[in-house]
């Protein structure tokens, strides 16, 4: 079965800072991994995706991540945070050569960003 | 293009009462799927489904919750006999394929407040 984990409940940088967002997974087959961002009181906004190719992937708001097989892992990056990107993010997966499947989500990440 | 349309946004029903939840996919999406969000839980996927078909439900509990994604019209997401439990945002998503490298769209969610 696929699974999603990210380890910290919350990651606070100040604003000016890189962060990183961090989000491991678990699949039997090649993963399809993404990136939602979370603002309160709103539904889930697509941020990137790795489908296959280059390992690192750019997306909205200046967003990147980067997505390394033998960790298992696709941690989201921004070379400089900015106050606006405070929100929930989750990282989900889903089994790439299954058809049929949905995708699955970590348990989220609440990044707070300092001015 | 609408987006993914969820409705109504809150909802607060009395215990033993029955809630429908609506979800109206993207323009051209034929794949639905519904999560429930905990607070300290994440999203948890409930149910998969293309028209007229329920293609996973490993997530929806055994008794009380039921889905369906007619021909014609919205899906629904119907929770009989409320308990407080079910008190949750309830996300609905959509994809034009079920399968591959295709990101999910999210709506907005319905809150539901069980009294």
């Amino acid at each position: 079965a696929q699974s999603v984990a990210q380890p910290e409940d919350q990651v606070n940088v100040a604003e000016g800072n890189p962060l990183t967002v961090k989000c491991t997974y678990s699949v039997s087959g090649n993963p399809y991994l993404f990136w939602y961002v979370q603002y309160p009181n709103r539904g889930l906004q697509f941020l990137l995706k790795y489908i296959t190719g280059d390992n690192l992937v750019k997306g909205s708001y200046g967003f990147e991540a980067e997505f390394n097989k033998s960790q298992t892992s696709f941690h989201l990056k921004k070379p400089s945070a900015l106050v606006s990107d405070s929100a929930l993010y989750f990282c989900a997966v889903r089994e790439g050569d299954q058809a049929g499947t949905a995708l699955i989500f970590g348990k989220g990440t609440t990044l707070s960003v300092s001015s | 293009n609408a987006g993914v349309m969820q409705n109504p946004r809150h909802l607060v029903r009395r215990r033993g009462q029955e809630a429908r939840l609506r979800c109206s996919p993207m323009k051209g999406h034929s794949h639905v799927y519904w999560y429930r969000q905990l607070p300290e839980e994440g999203l948890k996927f409930m149910v998969y489904l293309q028209k007229e078909n329920i293609i996973d439900e490993s997530g929806m509990p055994k008794e009380r919750f039921s889905a369906e994604f007619p021909k014609e019209g919205p899906s629904i997401l119907r929770i009989q006999q409320v308990v407080r439990g079910d008190s949750a945002a309830y996300f609905c998503a959509s994809s034009p394929q079920g399968a591959g490298n295709t990101e999910a769209f999210f709506g907005q969610g319905t809150r539901l407040t069980v009294v």
